[in-house]
């Protein structure tokens, strides 16, 4: 069964640091996607960025990037340079190949400070 | 705009009572789904479908019921509500399965007092 873990509850962090926010996922399907969300605190999901498995490279989004290392079934988030716009939950999510449904994890809320 | 449209956005039942989430989608999206979300934790899949005419169970359907006769809208139906439904609900919609990111609507806010 697909299952998605998100061992940090909260995030504090000072403006323009980067932050990683972590996902671990447990999967025996050797074809999954891997995504991230973030939910502001008006409460929208908004799309941030995917990652196949077998993608070669780690994707980018801008100031997003997915830190994938497959063989330890993690997907983290990197963000750059925060602002204080990124301040909100974020999900990560996993869904295996030829399976319908997104699986998330429990959410972390990253507050970034000034 | 193009994208996932839910009704109501905000209601509040008594116990026992019923009604129904209204959500569509002009992309014409074969996948849809309808999550929940209770405070502070993620998104549980309630029910999906993978077309017009099909849907199934996700990890939390009791209590709910789903159709989907169009392509385009996807009720999802409460009977006999009860305070464990309190929640925000969303639907999702993708184009097919694998590397498709699911687009979600602006999410219900249901209270069962």
């Amino acid at each position: 069964a697909q299952k998605i873990t998100q061992t940090q509850p909260g995030m504090f962090v000072q403006e323009k640091e980067a932050v990683t926010l972590d996902c671990t996922y447990d999967t025996s399907d050797p074809s999954y996607g891997l995504f991230w969300y973030k939910q502001p605190s008006s409460g929208e999901m908004i799309f941030l960025i995917y990652q196949g498995s077998y993608d070669q490279q780690n994707a980018t989004e801008g100031r997003y990037s997915l830190n994938f290392q497959k063989a330890r079934k993690s997907a983290n988030l990197v963000i750059s340079a925060s602002q204080l716009g990124d301040s909100a939950m974020y999900f990560c999510a996993m869904r295996e190949r030829g399976a319908q449904k997104l699986v998330f994890g429990q959410g972390t809320r990253l507050t970034i400070n000034p | 705009n193009a994208g996932v449209t839910q009704t109501p956005k905000f209601r509040i039942l008594k116990i026992g009572q019923s009604m129904t989430l209204q959500c569509a989608q002009d992309m014409n999206h074969n996948y849809m789904y309808w999550y929940r979300q209770d405070p502070g934790m993620g998104l549980k899949l309630i029910y999906y479908s993978v077309g017009a005419g099909i849907t199934d169970k996700g990890e939390v359907p009791n209590g709910y019921n789903v159709s989907r006769s169009t392509t385009e809208d996807f009720p999802l139906r409460l009977e006999l509500a009860a305070p464990s439904q309190t929640s925000v609900y969303f639907c999702a919609s993708s184009n097919r399965d694998g590397n498709e990111k699911l687009l979600f609507g602006s999410g219900t806010q249901l209270s069962v007092l």
